[in-house]
């Protein structure tokens, strides 16, 4: 299994809604990634697991809190975001967080706040 | 600190004809550099990378891209260009920051192909 995947597919929530979104790899890779990225640009790192530890925030805004629970599975919790942050939420996953490794994108999930 | 530069924000090629999308990056120690391709609505897909192994690297769907120390260039070429090829391409270079390796991406080419 060579592939990242990622539920849901899309999702629209309101501000004060609750949501998390979810994302899967077996390819026995140990680092993972969450990026944002908006209409028309490059993805923007968000936060990067390794060996299951957090060992990356760019200072991103705490309505967004990561989650590692096994070295397969990456959530993002989300709480009382806003209009703005709604863009298309990649995740990836490399065998290790080594500069020589690529990373492995999953489709996405496409998020819209209302 | 490293990053790259994508010269173009479009570029718009014949079918058949060669593509030639720009990549220049800013490194202080030997870079790791990535081609990655996203289609529309879509995540992103590796074409090729280089890890000073060679410097002309081949890639998928018959990509390929030259590093060129010298010019601090790593350009991504297709010698025919396909209706398929339309996408966003999407140069990436690997940098530390804090205990980690991540990767800096510029800021993307359209790339339309005319039937």
């Amino acid at each position: 299994d060579t592939e990242v995947t990622q539920t849901p597919k899309h999702l629209v929530m309101g501000m004060t809604n609750k949501k998390s979104l979810k994302c899967e790899q077996h390819m026995g890779h140990r680092a993972m990634y969450w990026y944002k990225q908006k209409a028309k640009k490059p993805p923007e790192l968000m936060f990067v697991y390794s060996y299951e530890k957090l060992s990356i925030n760019e200072s991103v805004p705490s309505r967004f809190s990561p989650e590692c629970p096994n070295s397969s599975l990456l959530n993002l919790h989300l709480h009382a975001l806003q209009p703005e942050d709604s863009a298309l939420y990649l995740c990836a996953s490399s065998p290790t967080s080594n500069t020589y490794n690529e990373q492995f994108f999953g489709p996405g999930t496409r998020l819209t706040v209302l | 600190a490293q990053s790259v530069t994508q010269l173009g924000s479009h570029v718009s090629v014949s079918e058949g004809a060669l593509v030639l999308l720009r990549c220049n990056y800013s490194s202080s120690v030997p870079p790791y550099l990535f081609w990655y391709v996203q289609y529309p609505n879509q995540g992103l897909q590796l074409l090729l990378k280089y890890t000073s192994a060679a410097t002309l690297v081949k890639g998928i769907n018959g990509f390929e891209a030259e590093f060129k120390k010298s010019e601090t260039s790593f350009h991504l070429t297709k010698p025919s260009a396909h209706m398929s090829d339309a996408a966003e391409y999407f140069c990436a270079v690997s940098a530390y920051g804090d205990s980690s390796y991540k990767l800096i991406f510029g800021s993307g080419t359209r790339l339309l192909v005319r039937p």
